[in-house]
Protein backbone atom coordinates (compact mmCIF):
# COMPACT_ATOMS: atom_id res chain seq x y z
CA UNK A 1 0.00 0.00 0.00
CA UNK A 2 1.25 3.40 -1.16
CA UNK A 3 2.34 5.82 1.99
CA UNK A 4 4.12 7.05 4.43
CA UNK A 5 5.41 4.88 7.04
CA UNK A 6 7.09 6.36 10.94
CA UNK A 7 8.47 4.49 13.71
CA UNK A 8 8.50 4.17 16.28
CA UNK A 9 4.64 4.75 17.18
CA UNK A 10 5.45 5.88 20.07
CA UNK A 11 8.52 6.56 22.34
CA UNK A 12 9.36 7.14 25.61
CA UNK A 13 12.80 8.73 26.14
CA UNK A 14 15.08 9.74 29.12
CA UNK A 15 16.99 13.58 28.46
CA UNK A 16 20.40 12.96 26.97
CA UNK A 17 19.91 9.80 25.12
CA UNK A 18 19.83 9.86 21.52
CA UNK A 19 16.64 9.45 19.30
CA UNK A 20 15.99 8.43 15.70
CA UNK A 21 12.79 8.87 13.83
CA UNK A 22 12.29 7.37 11.27
CA UNK A 23 10.04 8.16 7.74
CA UNK A 24 9.53 6.47 4.65
CA UNK A 25 7.47 6.80 1.48
CA UNK A 26 6.93 4.99 -1.21
CA UNK A 27 4.92 7.60 -3.51
CA UNK A 28 8.46 8.77 -5.25
CA UNK A 29 7.44 12.24 -3.95
CA UNK A 30 10.70 14.63 -4.15
CA UNK A 31 9.93 16.85 -0.61
CA UNK A 32 9.76 15.21 2.51
CA UNK A 33 8.94 17.82 5.82
CA UNK A 34 8.96 17.00 9.53
CA UNK A 35 6.41 18.45 11.31
CA UNK A 36 6.10 18.65 15.45
CA UNK A 37 2.32 19.52 16.89
CA UNK A 38 1.93 20.64 20.35
CA UNK A 39 -1.63 20.98 22.22
CA UNK A 40 -2.56 24.57 21.65
CA UNK A 41 -0.03 25.34 18.73
CA UNK A 42 0.28 25.09 14.47
CA UNK A 43 2.52 21.82 13.37
CA UNK A 44 5.69 23.47 13.20
CA UNK A 45 7.71 22.89 10.61
CA UNK A 46 11.68 21.35 11.71
CA UNK A 47 13.26 20.42 8.90
CA UNK A 48 12.53 20.16 5.19
CA UNK A 49 13.91 18.90 1.98
CA UNK A 50 13.25 19.40 -1.70
CA UNK A 51 14.78 16.49 -3.12
CA UNK A 52 17.09 13.84 -2.22
CA UNK A 53 20.56 15.02 -1.14
CA UNK A 54 19.51 18.80 -0.04
CA UNK A 55 17.69 19.91 3.03
CA UNK A 56 16.53 23.77 4.82
CA UNK A 57 15.87 24.11 8.17
CA UNK A 58 12.28 25.09 9.03
CA UNK A 59 10.72 26.88 11.77
CA UNK A 60 11.96 25.34 14.73
CA UNK A 61 15.50 23.46 13.80
CA UNK A 62 17.30 23.67 16.77
CA UNK A 63 17.97 20.46 18.68
CA UNK A 64 17.62 18.29 15.40
CA UNK A 65 19.26 17.13 12.22
CA UNK A 66 18.11 15.20 8.97
CA UNK A 67 20.03 13.80 6.50
CA UNK A 68 18.29 12.53 2.85
CA UNK A 69 20.58 9.96 1.63
CA UNK A 70 17.80 8.42 -1.32
CA UNK A 71 14.35 9.39 -2.31
CA UNK A 72 12.18 7.33 -0.02
CA UNK A 73 14.03 8.07 3.61
CA UNK A 74 14.29 10.89 5.78
CA UNK A 75 15.54 10.13 9.30
CA UNK A 76 15.11 12.74 11.89
CA UNK A 77 17.43 12.70 14.76
CA UNK A 78 17.16 14.01 18.16
CA UNK A 79 21.16 14.49 19.29
CA UNK A 80 20.72 14.78 23.33
CA UNK A 81 16.71 14.78 23.96
CA UNK A 82 15.30 17.38 26.16
CA UNK A 83 12.22 17.50 27.98
CA UNK A 84 10.61 20.27 25.63
CA UNK A 85 11.23 17.94 22.80
CA UNK A 86 8.20 15.70 24.56
CA UNK A 87 5.90 16.19 21.12
CA UNK A 88 3.91 14.03 18.14
CA UNK A 89 6.06 14.66 15.35
CA UNK A 90 5.01 14.43 12.14
CA UNK A 91 7.00 13.25 8.42
CA UNK A 92 5.05 14.34 5.24
CA UNK A 93 5.81 14.66 1.68
CA UNK A 94 5.12 15.76 -1.45
CA UNK A 95 5.80 15.78 -5.23
CA UNK A 96 7.77 18.82 -5.39
CA UNK A 97 7.10 21.07 -3.00
CA UNK A 98 5.69 24.18 -5.83
CA UNK A 99 2.66 26.16 -4.84
CA UNK A 100 -0.58 23.97 -5.57
CA UNK A 101 1.44 20.68 -4.03
CA UNK A 102 -0.19 18.34 -1.54
CA UNK A 103 1.40 17.29 1.46
CA UNK A 104 0.49 13.86 2.68
CA UNK A 105 1.49 12.72 6.65
CA UNK A 106 2.45 9.90 8.16
CA UNK A 107 0.98 8.26 11.16
CA UNK A 108 3.08 10.23 13.47
CA UNK A 109 5.76 9.17 16.61
CA UNK A 110 4.13 10.24 19.91
CA UNK A 111 7.74 10.86 21.85
CA UNK A 112 7.66 11.74 25.58
CA UNK A 113 11.24 12.84 26.66
CA UNK A 114 11.63 12.54 30.95
CA UNK B 1 5.05 37.42 11.88
CA UNK B 2 2.99 35.46 10.20
CA UNK B 3 0.15 34.36 11.77
CA UNK B 4 -3.40 31.69 11.00
CA UNK B 5 -6.38 32.43 13.33
CA UNK B 6 -8.97 30.21 13.64
CA UNK B 7 -11.81 29.61 16.38
CA UNK B 8 -10.57 26.78 19.25
CA UNK B 9 -13.44 24.86 19.05
CA UNK B 10 -16.98 24.50 17.88
CA UNK B 11 -20.09 22.35 18.47
CA UNK B 12 -22.89 22.17 16.35
CA UNK B 13 -25.39 19.28 15.89
CA UNK B 14 -25.87 16.21 13.53
CA UNK B 15 -27.45 16.88 9.76
CA UNK B 16 -27.28 20.75 10.40
CA UNK B 17 -24.41 23.27 8.59
CA UNK B 18 -21.10 24.67 10.32
CA UNK B 19 -18.82 27.28 8.64
CA UNK B 20 -15.12 27.09 10.42
CA UNK B 21 -13.63 30.52 9.71
CA UNK B 22 -9.95 30.78 9.19
CA UNK B 23 -7.95 34.12 8.98
CA UNK B 24 -4.14 35.07 8.08
CA UNK B 25 -1.22 37.30 7.58
CA UNK B 26 1.44 35.53 5.73
CA UNK B 27 4.53 36.91 4.03
CA UNK B 28 3.68 36.34 0.75
CA UNK B 29 0.19 34.53 -0.59
CA UNK B 30 0.67 31.14 -2.42
CA UNK B 31 -2.25 29.06 -1.84
CA UNK B 32 -4.32 28.07 1.07
CA UNK B 33 -5.28 24.58 2.39
CA UNK B 34 -7.57 22.64 4.89
CA UNK B 35 -6.65 19.51 6.40
CA UNK B 36 -9.20 17.13 8.60
CA UNK B 37 -7.48 15.57 11.67
CA UNK B 38 -9.70 12.95 13.78
CA UNK B 39 -8.26 12.58 17.02
CA UNK B 40 -4.89 10.28 17.13
CA UNK B 41 -4.80 10.27 13.97
CA UNK B 42 -2.83 12.00 10.67
CA UNK B 43 -3.99 15.28 8.69
CA UNK B 44 -5.22 14.50 5.51
CA UNK B 45 -5.95 16.59 2.72
CA UNK B 46 -9.53 18.22 2.31
CA UNK B 47 -9.14 20.97 0.01
CA UNK B 48 -6.81 23.99 -1.64
CA UNK B 49 -7.89 27.61 -2.75
CA UNK B 50 -5.56 29.43 -4.84
CA UNK B 51 -8.40 32.23 -6.29
CA UNK B 52 -10.74 34.18 -4.72
CA UNK B 53 -13.89 31.93 -4.52
CA UNK B 54 -15.95 28.51 -3.44
CA UNK B 55 -14.66 25.78 -4.21
CA UNK B 56 -17.14 22.69 -3.39
CA UNK B 57 -16.42 19.06 -3.15
CA UNK B 58 -19.35 17.09 -1.99
CA UNK B 59 -20.65 17.80 1.96
CA UNK B 60 -17.64 20.15 1.77
CA UNK B 61 -16.74 23.88 0.42
CA UNK B 62 -13.91 25.94 0.96
CA UNK B 63 -14.13 29.89 0.22
CA UNK B 64 -11.31 32.28 -0.44
CA UNK B 65 -11.05 36.16 0.15
CA UNK B 66 -7.36 37.09 -1.01
CA UNK B 67 -8.18 40.85 -0.72
CA UNK B 68 -9.46 39.98 3.22
CA UNK B 69 -7.15 37.22 4.11
CA UNK B 70 -9.59 34.90 5.16
CA UNK B 71 -11.15 31.57 4.66
CA UNK B 72 -14.13 29.58 5.52
CA UNK B 73 -14.84 25.58 5.78
CA UNK B 74 -18.36 24.84 5.14
CA UNK B 75 -19.51 21.37 6.14
CA UNK B 76 -23.13 20.26 5.14
CA UNK B 77 -25.32 17.40 6.65
CA UNK B 78 -23.06 17.13 9.42
CA UNK B 79 -22.24 13.48 10.01
CA UNK B 80 -21.08 12.13 13.28
CA UNK B 81 -17.90 11.06 11.83
CA UNK B 82 -16.96 15.05 10.94
CA UNK B 83 -15.88 15.44 14.52
CA UNK B 84 -12.47 15.94 14.47
CA UNK B 85 -10.09 19.19 14.02
CA UNK B 86 -9.87 21.17 11.17
CA UNK B 87 -6.51 22.80 10.43
CA UNK B 88 -5.96 25.66 7.81
CA UNK B 89 -2.83 26.48 6.53
CA UNK B 90 -1.45 28.98 3.94
CA UNK B 91 1.79 28.37 1.63
CA UNK B 92 3.76 31.87 2.34
CA UNK B 93 6.40 33.28 0.19
CA UNK B 94 9.04 30.90 0.69
CA UNK B 95 6.48 27.76 0.06
CA UNK B 96 6.39 27.16 3.14
CA UNK B 97 3.50 26.24 4.92
CA UNK B 98 2.32 28.21 7.89
CA UNK B 99 -0.18 26.45 10.29
CA UNK B 100 -3.22 27.49 12.48
CA UNK B 101 -3.82 25.70 15.73
CA UNK B 102 -6.81 23.99 14.10
CA UNK B 103 -10.42 24.07 15.34
CA UNK B 104 -12.02 20.98 17.09
CA UNK B 105 -15.56 20.46 15.79
CA UNK B 106 -17.66 18.62 18.31
CA UNK B 107 -21.02 16.92 16.83
CA UNK B 108 -23.79 16.35 18.98
CA UNK B 109 -26.86 13.91 17.69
Amino acid sequence: IAGITQAPTSQILAAGRRMTLRCTQDMRHNAMYWYRQDLGLGLRLIHYSNTAGTTGKGEVPDGYSVSRANTDDFPLTLASAVPSQTSVYFCASSEDGGAKDTQYFGPGTRLTVL
Amino acid sequence: GQNIDQPTEMTATEGAIVQINCTYQTSGFNGLFWYQQHAGEAPTFLSYNVLDGLEEKGRFSSFLSRSKGYSYLLLKELQMKDSASYLCAVRDSNYQLIWGAGTKLIIKP
